[in-house]
């Protein structure tokens, strides 16, 4: 397994442009996030999937938009990007069992800077 | 509103020294608490689960415990070494998981 991969490692923006971070697991996991994590602070949530079709807002979903067509992928979508979306972008993956286990990976990440 | 709450923001201790991380919570209606790690440039990597009706959990030199009744876990690190060193977050939910601020550890040889 590749577990969870995350595409471009890294992206320079201009104000105003629009770009696609992409993002896969092969693990077969229902539950898919994304995150941001701004220099020194814990990670908050943009958007998240518990399911193919099934999507739903984050804490800072703002300036962000994501779609859950495969169980598979997870692309998040940024308009109009700003200078307030600078930061590393992590993606994962999670597994719930029905047992309270849980089996969670996350990706390498991307690092955005938009000037 | 769910608010966690990791305490020191840094640490920096000898090679060998146990070492205690703490994470704090607000709202006890959890469903799990988990512990991860992070290293510099990197993702993070899942290190203890603890579900709700658990109080402790152990991995190899880590154990971490919970409290709910005082919104707390601990992490304990036995006998440090200088691979140890990293950011260490806690976050706790269900479907949406609130991460802390993370402890940034440094262990010195």
């Amino acid at each position: 397994n590749a577990g969870v991969t995350q595409t471009p490692k890294f992206r320079i923006l201009k104000i105003g442009q629009s770009m696609t971070l992409q993002c896969t697991q092969d693990m077969n996991h229902n539950y898919m996030y994304w995150y941001r994590q701004d220099p020194g602070m814990g990670l908050k949530l943009i958007y998240y999937s518990v399911g193919a079709g099934i999507t739903d807002k984050g804490e800072v979903p703002n300036g962000y938009n994501v779609s859950r067509s495969t169980t598979e992928d997870f692309p998040l979508r940024l308009e109009l990007a700003a200078p307030s979306q600078t930061s590393v972008y992590f993606c994962a993956s999670r597994l719930i069992g029905t047992s309270g286990q849980e089996t969670q990976y996350f990706g390498p990440g991307t690092r955005l800077l938009v000037l | 509103k769910q608010e966690v709450t990791q305490i020191p923001a840094a640490l920096s201790v000898p090679e060998g020294e146990n070492l205690v991380l703490n994470c704090s919570f607000t709202d006890s209606a959890i469903y799990n608490l988990q512990w991860f790690r992070q290293d510099p440039g990197k993702g993070l990597t899942s290190l203890l689960l603890i579900q709700s009706s658990q109080r402790e959990q152990t991995s190899g030199r880590l154990n971490a415990s919970l409290d709910k009744s005082s919104g707390r876990s601990t992490l304990y690190i036995a006998a440090s070494q200088p691979g140890d060193s990293a950011t260490y977050l806690c976050a706790v939910g269900f479907q949406k998981l609130v991460f802390g601020t993370g402890t940034r550890l440094l262990v010195s040889p």
